[in-house]
């Protein structure tokens, strides 16, 4: 069964830095490209961060670009967030989330690598002083 | 690329036949997909390009469209089927933005 778990989640102040983790079990981690999605509280969902299952492609929406870093470490079957210079609309709930599609090269097949098929349950960011 | 759902809020009861509509505001072919989320919980993957329905999902739920329009229809409403609807572009030129959720309560 695949299985995605998120930690390093918790109450940071303005301009503050964390990491946050996710940790995959149940497929082949290194073939797929993975995300974040994050959850204001009474929002909807925000694309955040993607990367290509080697590593070698990184997206970044506009607002969280020069600020988050996305990585992966596919020998221990995990990947990351770097958070930094943290603002009060930041605070939300972080899923990590798994492509549906393997594709080879994730910037000519992003479209055939799909939605995002597995979840992790989501880890509270919360930044204020 | 955005995306504007309608309504925002539904008011069904069960049984009922039920349809969100989803709508680009450029094409996006048929590079779209729905999820269905519960208070607390995370998103459930539902459909894939536009109209694929992922494996397990029951098949009272479909997708439908292209381009700029599409849609997603509750054949008949189970109380499992309360919950909040958000679609997904996936499309090349401006990827991976929702829509701003349609809540289904009930009536």
């Amino acid at each position: 069964e695949m299985h995605l778990l998120e930690s390093g989640g918790g109450l940071i102040q303005p301009g503050g830095s964390v990491r946050l983790s996710c940790a995959v079990s149940g497929f082949t981690f290194g073939d797929y490209a993975m995300t974040w999605v994050r959850q204001a509280p009474g929002k909807g969902l925000e694309w955040v961060s993607v990367i290509s299952g080697t590593g070698a492609y990184i997206y970044y929406a506009d607002s969280v670009k020069g600020r988050f870093i996305i990585s992966r470490e596919n020998s221990r079957n995990t990947f990351f967030l770097q958070m930094n210079s943290l603002r009060a609309d930041d605070t939300a709930v972080y899923y990590c989330a798994k492509f549906a599609f393997s594709v080879r090269d994730l910037r000519q097949y992003l479209e055939e690598a799909g939605g995002f098929d597995i979840w992790g349950q989501g880890t509270m960011v919360t930044v204020s002083s | 690329i955005q995306m504007t759902q309608s309504p925002s809020t539904l008011s069904a009861s069960v049984g009922d036949r039920v349809t969100i509509t989803c709508r680009a505001s450029q094409s996006i072919s048929t590079w779209l997909a729905w999820y269905q989320q519960k208070p607390g919980k995370a998103p459930k993957f539902l459909i894939f390009k536009a109209s694929s329905l992922v494996s397990g999902v029951p098949s009272r739920f479909s997708g439908s469209g292209s381009g700029t329009e599409f849609s997603l229809t509750i054949s008949s409403l189970q109380p499992d089927d309360f919950a909040t609807y958000y679609c997904q572009q996936y499309s090349s030129s401006s990827p991976w933005t929702f829509g701003q959720g349609t809540k289904v309560e009930i009536k």
